[in-house]
């Protein structure tokens, strides 16, 4: 089955305590993206790749990081997280960049206290 | 630069009702236009998609015309069910840059109740 997977799906952590959250996708796309999800704000792209090797910040990355060093894998890393990181935080990838056409992970909520 | 906005939520049905929500778009030359989905606990999932103007989108009972005329892409649907109770996002993709990623609306909360 065709799938963007994320893990943890939710996760308590405190401030400072670095955390990673991991995204996997089987499709060979080439793009992905992180997305954060918050109430009255809508989706705000954290960051995205193109390809391997290949990432870019988008509108909020202030806090984060991520790497793409296989196709597959685009982990999503705060090193030292803080209380206004606590949100939901969406992966998703298409087959190429602009297509516009998302597949969706199921999402991460993530709280810091 | 390109950008989307839908008329606010929530929206509160009864089931077999007629359901539009409004979607209007400023945009740079004619992109394709994009309706998501996203039921409670998950993802979003692309619904339907547009991709020049006068284009008629449709999926699962929803349809939504690009009219350049009036910059919009509304989402309709003649006969909600319960199960159709989930946020609906209007989107397009940013023209020049960051990948082309998407640009979303704020999302229109739909609920439907029997």
């Amino acid at each position: 089955e065709a799938q963007v997977t994320q893990n943890p799906r939710y996760l308590i952590t405190v401030t400072g305590k670095k955390l990673t959250v991991t995204c996997s996708q089987n499709m060979n796309h080439e793009y992905m993206s992180w997305y954060r999800q918050d109430p009255g704000l809508g989706l705000r792209q954290i960051y995205y790749s193109m390809n391997v090797e290949v990432t870019d910040k988008g509108d909020v990355p202030e806090g984060y990081k991520v790497s793409r060093k296989e196709k597959r894998n685009f982990p999503l890393i705060l090193e030292s997280p803080s209380p206004n990181q606590t949100s939901l935080y969406f992966c998703a990838s298409s087959f190429l960049a602009g297509t516009g056409e998302l597949f969706f992970g199921e999402g991460s909520r993530l709280t810091v206290l | 630069g390109n950008s989307v906005t839908q008329m606010e939520g929530p929206v509160t049905l009864s089931e077999e009702a007629f359901l539009t929500i409004n979607c209007t778009y400023t945009a740079t030359g004619y992109p394709s236009l994009f309706w998501y989905v996203q039921y409670p606990g998950e993802g979003l999932q692309l619904l339907l998609k547009a991709t020049k103007a006068d284009d008629k989108g449709s999926n699962k009972g929803f349809e939504a015309t690009y009219r350049k005329e009036t910059t919009s892409f509304h989402l309709e649907k003649g006969s909600v069910q319960v199960s159709d109770s989930a946020v609906y996002f209007c989107a397009l993709p940013l023209q020049g840059g960051q990948g082309g990623k998407l640009i979303f609306g704020q999302g229109t909360e739909l609920s439907v109740k029997p």
